[in-house]
This record gives C-alpha cells, sequence and structure tokens, in this order.
C-alpha cells in the first residue's frame, strides 16, 4: 500500500464512451501527476498539478482531459479514445513541486485500460 | 534534455544468484538526481533509492547495492541472493534540479525473471 490509490484497476471501453479514471491520496502531498505505460515505451508524463493548478500539459490530445479538484482527488476524464490509448496509466504524488523534496514519487498501482 | 538507458531488456537468474541491472544516463545538469524504481506484477511503482549527483559513494540496503560512477555516467543497481519475489520490473530515472525539476525521466525498464 502506497496511500495513492487508484480507480478502476481495469477498464475496457468503446472509442464512443466516456469513462474517467481517479486517483487519491492522504499523504498531504500538494503535487500530482498523471503518467501513461505503453508497452516497451518509457513512461511518459501527462499531465502534473500542483496545489491543484495544472502546470504541465506534455502534449496530450485533448481526449484525455485531467481535473485536480482538490489536493487529495486528481481525476483522468476519457472520451473519444483511440486503440492506441491502450495503456497502464499511472498517478503518482508528491511532497511538493520543487526542490529535493519534490524527487520521491508515490505511486499507485494503475489503471489498466483497453480501447476496443 | 535528459536521457536514460538502461540496455537490459529482460534478464532471468536462478534464485540465489547475484544480478546487476545496468543504467546510464545523459544530463547537461551539473546537478540531477537518479533513481531506482521496483514495479512488480501488482502495477505500483516502488521507491528504491534517489541518489544525488554530489554524492558518489555507492549505497548498501540489505541485498541491494547501488554503483553510481559519474565518470561512466552509470547508476547500476545490484541484488545480492536473488530471490522469487525480486520478479519484477526496474525502472532507472533522473530528474534535474533546476527549471522543471519535477520531470522524472524513466529508462524502458528491465524485467527481471528470478526462478526458482
Amino acid at each position: 500500500e502506497t496511500g495513492v490509490t487508484q480507480t478502476p484497476r481495469h477498464l475496457v471501453m468503446g472509442m464512443t464512451n466516456k469513462k474517467s479514471l481517479k486517483c487519491e491520496q492522504h499523504l498531504g502531498h500538494n503535487a500530482m501527476y498523471w503518467y501513461k505505460q505503453s508497452a516497451k515505451k518509457p513512461l511518459e508524463l501527462m499531465f502534473v498539478y500542483s496545489l491543484e493548478e495544472r502546470v504541465e500539459n506534455n502534449s496530450v490530445p485533448s481526449r484525455f482531459s485531467p481535473e485536480c479538484p482538490n489536493s487529495s482527488h486528481l481525476f483522468l476524464h476519457l472520451h473519444t479514445l483511440q486503440p492506441e490509448d491502450s495503456a497502464l496509466y499511472l498517478c503518482a504524488s508528491s511532497q511538493s513541486l520543487r526542490g529535493a523534496a519534490n524527487t520521491e514519487a508515490f505511486f499507485g498501482q494503475g489503471t489498466r485500460l483497453t480501447v476496443v | 534534455a535528459q536521457k536514460v538507458t538502461q540496455a537490459q531488456t529482460e534478464i532471468s537468474v536462478v534464485e540465489k544468484e547475484d544480478v546487476t541491472l545496468d543504467c546510464v544516463y545523459e544530463t547537461r545538469d551539473t546537478t540531477y538526481y537518479l533513481f531506482w524504481y521496483k514495479q512488480p506484477p501488482s502495477g505500483e511503482l516502488v521507491f528504491l533509492i534517489r541518489r544525488n549527483s554530489f554524492d558518489e559513494q555507492n549505497e548498501i540496503s540489505g541485498r541491494y547495492s547501488w554503483n553510481f560512477q559519474k565518470s561512466t555516467s552509470s547508476f547500476n543497481f545490484t541484488i545480492t541472493a536473488s530471490q522469487v519475489v525480486d520478479s519484477a520490473v526496474y525502472f532507472c530515472a533522473s530528474i534535474n534540479s533546476g527549471g522543471s525539476n519535477y520531470k522524472l525521466t524513466f529508462g524502458k525498464g528491465t524485467l527481471l525473471t528470478v526462478n526458482p
């Protein structure tokens, strides 16, 4: 148990569906992240939030829409995805965004997404 | 730009063997941090170690040891007397200390299988 919880663990969705991934942390962290892990590719940083403000959108297509309503919760809203979006989506949090204190990230177990 | 290379895609060993996972990094920064994360089958990335660029001391933690050599830009990870529970994907990562210093750059990972 890392303190970062992601739901659902598995999701199968059609290309016309709309779904949301949820991430929750109660570690008192101020920064939260979404990563995408595809087969045989390095983890890709998608979005970064610090104190509920988005500070990074790493050229992610608009069919992925993040939301951070408070410092404990992070969502990734999905719509009209493509089969190539199938991947493991990992949420992470860290104490803060700047300085040495931020450099240990705690990861959730991920949501395994399959787009059919 | 930072880059992390893990040349070993997969390694298979028999229990009790020692195994070394290689990591080579590239960075233009003089101050940076290096990490190792473990990803067991359950999916979450588990933090193992953080090392800053000014500290080249090798570190040992139980059966784990890390060899940081700036001269060869390497940060290798050795598991002594491997166990089946060590089977996982291991990621090496780096982060710089200035600018966007929250961006972890990951290698592609090394799948370690420890057979009984």
